[in-house]
């Protein structure tokens, strides 16, 4: 059984660039988060998607987007890259929205420049 | 809103010693309540989960959890260490009215042979 997987697993940009990061959800999950964990910190919450739609979101700017795909995987965008995104980009998956156990990836590292 | 302290940043004890990692939460509602470990370089894993059932909760490798209602804490323990304890542990509440994961700041365990 996958858990869950997440591409690629290192990113280098430069300011102001865009950038994409992809999530696969563990099979049977409906429901994708993504978390943002900066170095020597613990994760912060960005958006969590469910039937395509975003249903929470965390207190991140409007540059940060994303999308869920009907075969529930999901992409993270972040637009206009600052030097303080640089961080670990965290997937998680569960059962629903309400299914409070979350199953996280290995994660993203994005390196700003 | 919701929060989590974790009262020690670091934590160092000896090979088959007890272990403690310390937790306080806040929530406004009834919490559901996670430890989740961290080793270098991999996700994000749980030990274990509090969702308003026993309040001593039991998880994998040894760990356990004990959700004190009027201290508003939920400390992680564990009767004997392992090298393979080393990493770093996350405290992790939830509730219906706040989006996301809340997670603490991470305590770091060191184990001496």
């Amino acid at each position: 059984d996958a858990g869950v997987t997440q591409s690629p697993t290192h990113l280098i940009k430069t300011r102001g660039q865009q950038v994409t990061l992809r999530c696969s959800p563990k099979s049977g999950h409906d429901t994708v988060s993504w978390y943002q964990q900066a170095l020597g910190q613990g994760p912060q919450f960005i958006f969590q998607y469910y039937e395509e739609e975003e249903r929470q979101r965390g207190n991140f700017p409007d540059r940060f987007s994303g999308h869920q795909f009907p075969n529930y995987s999901s992409e993270l965008n972040v637009n206009a890259l600052l030097l303080g995104d640089s961080a670990l980009y965290l997937c998680a998956s569960s059962y629903s929205p309400a299914g409070y156990e979350q199953y996280f990836g290995p994660g993203t590292r994005l390196t700003v420049t | 809103a919701q929060s989590v302290t974790q009262l020690d940043s670091h934590v160092s004890v000896s090979e088959g010693t007890p272990v403690l990692l310390r937790c306080n939460y806040s929530s406004s509602y009834s919490p559901s309540l996670f430890w989740y470990v961290q080793h270098p370089n991999k996700g994000l894993q749980l030990l274990l989960k509090y969702t308003s059932a026993a309040t001593l909760v039991k998880g994998i490798n040894g760990f356990e959890a004990e959700f004190k209602k009027s201290e508003t804490s939920f400390h992680l323990t564990k009767p004997s260490a392992h090298m393979s304890d080393a990493a770093e542990y996350f405290c992790v509440v939830s509730d219906f009215e706040s989006p996301g994961l809340t997670f603490g700041k991470g305590t770091h365990l060191i184990i001496q042979p």
